[in-house]
């Protein structure tokens, strides 16, 4: 079965520095979606991609957040500069939009330690 | 979006049959119900998904009363394996500007 795809699975960086985390969805699918997960919560949605377009980003702290994904395929989430409280798991979901069968596939996603 | 409630934690044994229930009083005409497993360590896994009366797959049962303003999970004869957390989630995906929101998620305890 296809797998979305996630890089590095665990990355340490001390606060102020930048940090970037790399998703590869699943083969034709046309939405991207990634999350932020702290340890004891569910996922908290910040920004979803239909092709190379951002759907919604209501939730992405853009002084310091950013997201791209320029040729509608592989996507990147960038976090300039990090803060204690970005320490979390950063998870990519892809979908088949208008397919009935699964909704979301989830990479294992990148946990990220802000020292 | 539809918000959901479900219980914050379950414990059972082996061998038992779990049914988690989710509140989803706002649920709209086009929200389907679906329901995630998720692991330590690992990303959210789908488990069965479904918009009216009831549906099976090979490792869960989902049952939806006529006014779809809450669903029950049911995992037949859990294992120690069934350990993990498990989120209800309510939107319509099908859109293309369609979002899923999780909630904080129940967590099932299997006890052998």
């Amino acid at each position: 079965e296809a797998e979305v795809a996630q890089s590095p699975r665990y990355k340490i960086t001390e606060k102020s520095q930048a940090v970037a985390f790399w998703c590869d969805p699943i083969s034709g699918h046309a939405t991207l979606y990634w999350y932020r997960q702290i340890l004891g919560q569910g996922p908290e949605l910040l920004v979803q991609f239909q092709d190379e377009s951002v759907v919604d980003d209501s939730q992405l702290p853009k002084d310091r957040f950013s997201a791209e994904r320029l040729k509608g395929v592989d996507s990147t989430l960038k976090i300039q500069p990090a803060e204690l409280g970005d320490s979390a798991m950063y998870l990519c979901a892809s979908s088949p939009v208008g397919q009935l069968d699964s909704p979301l596939h989830f990479g294992n996603g990148t946990r990220l330690t802000v020292t | 979006l539809a918000k959901t409630t479900q219980p914050i934690s379950m414990d059972s044994y082996e061998g038992q049959e779990v049914n988690i229930t989710c509140s989803h009083n706002n649920i709209a005409t086009n929200d389907y119900i679906t329901w995630y497993q998720q692991f330590p360590s690992q990303g959210p896994r789908f488990i069965i998904q479904g918009y009216k009366t009831k549906v099976t797959n090979e490792v869960a049962s989902l049952f939806i009363p006529a006014d779809r303003k809450s669903s029950t999970l049911s995992l037949p004869r859990v294992s120690l394996s069934d350990t993990a957390v498990y989120y209800c989630l309510v939107g319509d995906w099908k859109s293309n500007t369609g979002k899923l929101i999780f909630g904080q998620g129940t967590t099932l305890q299997v006890k052998p």
